[in-house]
């Protein structure tokens, strides 16, 4: 069926090192790909989002990364801090306003 | 602007019975989306309003539905509760256009016991 992948479901670094989150969709129609932390007992919050018209998005130490033709888009943080540690989730819609979600990473930096 | 608020926070249900849950979008936006998120998992696509319409709905039963108002808030009703439905609801709005950015509320924890 259509849905979103993503790997890993779960991360664990030492603070200062970098994540790599990684997810795969199957509509390739989808054109708006967000990502969002959600802390414990709190609601998904939007950190970054890319449009297909581009490949790449930067936003100090939190980058996203498309690949249109493979299908897939990438969450990149560097120099990675305790308040980082959440769950992620990235997002493509489907039949235009489905937005589907991945199941999620829990990813936990290490002091 | 309060942002996305939804109302209860918590909620305890027997099963069997029936529950509404309000959701009322933030300020200028005018479609609104309701998803399930089980423990531990992503949140999951209920359905979309939008003019006051369903516009798109996920792999849930009839039990689901849904109502929005004149003023875009929106209402999630299910009927005969199970205890699979106990899950943390989540409402989010955004301005109609593909690939506008959606704003969550806080969400309401629904139990069924």
């Amino acid at each position: 069926g259509e849905n979103v992948e993503q790997h890993p479901s779960t991360l664990s670094v030492q603070e200062g090192d970098s994540a790599v989150i990684k997810c795969t969709y199957s509509d390739s129609a989808s054109n708006y790909f967000p990502w969002y932390k959600q802390e414990l007992g709190k609601r998904p919050q939007l950190i970054i989002d890319i449009r297909s018209n581009v490949g790449e998005k930067k936003d100090q130490r939190i980058a996203v990364t498309l690949n249109k033709t493979a299908k897939h888009f990438s969450l990149h943080i560097t120099e990675t801090q305790p308040e980082d540690s959440a769950v992620y989730f990235c997002a493509a819609p489907i039949h235009n306003n489905d937005m589907r979600f991945g199941a999620g990473t829990r990813l936990t930096v290490k002091p | 602007d309060a942002g996305v608020t939804q109302s209860p926070t918590h909620l305890i249900k027997t099963r069997g019975q029936q529950v509404t849950l309000r959701c009322s979008p933030k300020s200028g936006h005018d479609t609104v989306s309701w998803y399930q998120q089980a423990l531990g998992q992503g949140p999951q696509f209920i359905f979309q309003y939008y003019e006051e319409e369903e516009r798109q709905r996920g792999n849930f039963p009839d039990r689901f539905s849904g109502h929005q108002f004149p003023n875009y808030s929106s209402e999630l009703n299910v009927n005969a509760l199970l205890l699979g439905d106990s899950a943390l609801y989540l409402c989010a709005s955004s301005l109609e256009g593909l690939g506008t950015e959606a704003f969550f509320g806080q969400g309401t924890r629904l139990t069924v016991v």
